[in-house]
């Protein structure tokens, strides 16, 4: 299948700082992004889709002012959490679609944030 | 709206027993269904997806699943299962075309026993 790689892993931020999470497709052209977030023992919860050169389209409760979604480009999108608290710490992964690759969409390892 | 239901939380089997992991779907149209496997810290990969034909899947690792459209159910299944596949395992369905917004269900933690 394709890759989806996704930096950092996992990371510690102090609360009230900001963290960048990039996704990346390292072998085809993603059109679509998809972000999601899983809390502990729970399912995934998608937050927004982002399609290339457009605004992410955020789902029903996610503020987008806090997660700011950007995917200026075909093989990258970032998820920046603002001003994070410990109540945004979770696991976040992305996820990529492009038409080269069907339909299907292919998912990143996932990052672990912990704000402290 | 769609909803996918996985009604086991946890299940524990012995290495070597068969396994069959329960997904029940809601969704208006033609569903398409995926199985994901999730291991600890990691994302997600695919097991197995259905969105036409067979009703039976074949998917990596020696899993597969059925399609009974009138149970509106995806069952996963494997007939001799390895202490390699506990894991976290997810039922997630979409709109035809899967590469939109899937809807995931809680995901059922399977522990194997040696």
């Amino acid at each position: 299948g394709a890759v989806v790689s996704q930096h950092p892993s996992w990371v510690i931020c102090k609360s009230g700082t900001s963290v960048k999470i990039e996704c990346r497709s390292l072998d085809f052209q993603a059109t679509t992004m998809f972000w999601y977030r899983q809390f502990p023992k729970q399912s995934l919860m998608l937050m927004a889709t982002s399609n290339e050169g457009s605004k992410a389209t955020y789902e029903q409760g996610v503020e987008k002012d806090k997660f700011l979604i950007n995917h200026a480009s075909l093989t990258l999108s970032t998820l920046t959490v603002t001003s994070a608290h410990p109540e945004d710490s979770s696991f976040y992964i992305c996820s990529a679609r492009g038409t080269s690759r069907g339909t299907e969409a292919f998912f990143g390892q996932g990052t672990r944030l912990t704000v402290v | 709206a769609q909803s996918v239901t996985q009604p086991d939380i946890h299940i524990t089997v012995s290495e070597g027993a068969s396994l069959e992991l329960r997904c029940n779907y809601s969704y208006g149209a033609t569903p398409y269904l995926f199985w994901y496997v999730q291991s600890p810290g990691q994302g997600l990969q695919l097991l197995l997806k259905y969105f036409s034909g067979d009703t039976l899947v074949q998917g990596i690792k020696g899993f597969e699943a059925e399609f009974k459209r009138s149970q509106s159910s995806f069952n996963l299944r494997k007939p001799s299962v390895h202490w390699s596949d506990a894991a976290e395992y997810f039922c997630a369905v979409g709109p035809t075309g899967g590469g939109n917004k899937l809807t995931f269900g809680t995901g059922t933690q399977l522990k194997v026993e040696l």
